[in-house]
């Protein structure tokens, strides 16, 4: 069965410095995996997806087959970044269904 | 576009009591999904629905939860009886079906059973 796991659930970093949201899932087949961001009083909305190998608001992830990690990245982190994330895996195959990891809370501190 | 439009926002209700939530999708999204997000974990899916069928209730607890999508457009997800667990947010989320651009989530409705 599918699982995905992030094993942060909190990261806290001062502004400017980088942040890193580790992510890591098991699936046999071909993954396709997506950040999703959830703002304070804010809905659940997309973040990135690893196939339009694309950076928003400065973030980036690399999906590393070998080591089944998704990692986001951001050099410099804003105080606007604090958010709840989401590492999410969706499987064509099953409707396109998401599993979700645990979500990490990230706190960018002035 | 209003997107998925969710409601009840909040919904506070006793033990064994019924519960019904409801969701708008946006115009046009054939696939609509429901999922169940408790305290500090992930959503977790209940149920898609494909245009009026459900497709795939494969983790909704049957024994309680009911959903229907009449005419393939809004959704009603209900808890009959409900029981102190089951306090989560309910999310419902749409989406074009096929590859796309991923779901369009609702803002949920966060139940608190006392």
């Amino acid at each position: 069965a599918q699982r995905v796991t992030q094993p942060e659930k909190l990261l806290s970093v001062f502004k400017g410095a980088p942040v890193e949201l580790k992510c890591n899932y098991s699936y046999s087949g071909s993954p396709e995996l997506f950040w999703y961001v959830q703002y304070s009083r804010q809905r659940l909305q997309l973040l990135l997806r690893h196939i339009s190998r694309e950076s928003i608001k400065g973030f980036t992830a690399d999906l590393n087959k070998g080591e089944t990690s998704f990692h986001l990245k951001k050099p410099f982190a804003q105080e606007e970044d604090s958010a709840m994330y989401y590492c999410a895996l969706r499987i064509k195959a099953a409707g396109n269904k998401l599993t979700f990891g645990g979500g990490t809370r990230v706190l960018v501190k002035p | 576009e209003a997107g998925v439009v969710q409601s009840p926002r909040y919904k506070i209700i006793e033990k064994k009591q019924p519960v019904a939530f409801w969701c708008n999708p946006i115009s046009g999204h054939n696939t609509l999904y429901w999922y169940r997000q408790n305290l500090g974990q992930g959503p977790e899916l209940l149920i898609r629905y494909e245009n009026e069928e459900a497709v795939d209730d494969s983790q909704l607890p049957k024994d309680r939860f009911s959903a229907e999508r009449l005419k393939g457009v809004d959704s009603t997800l209900k808890i009959q009886p409900a029981e102190l667990g089951d306090s989560a947010v309910y999310l419902c989320a749409s989406s074009l079906g096929g590859a796309g651009y991923g779901y369009t989530f609702g803002s949920g409705t966060r139940l608190t059973v006392v």
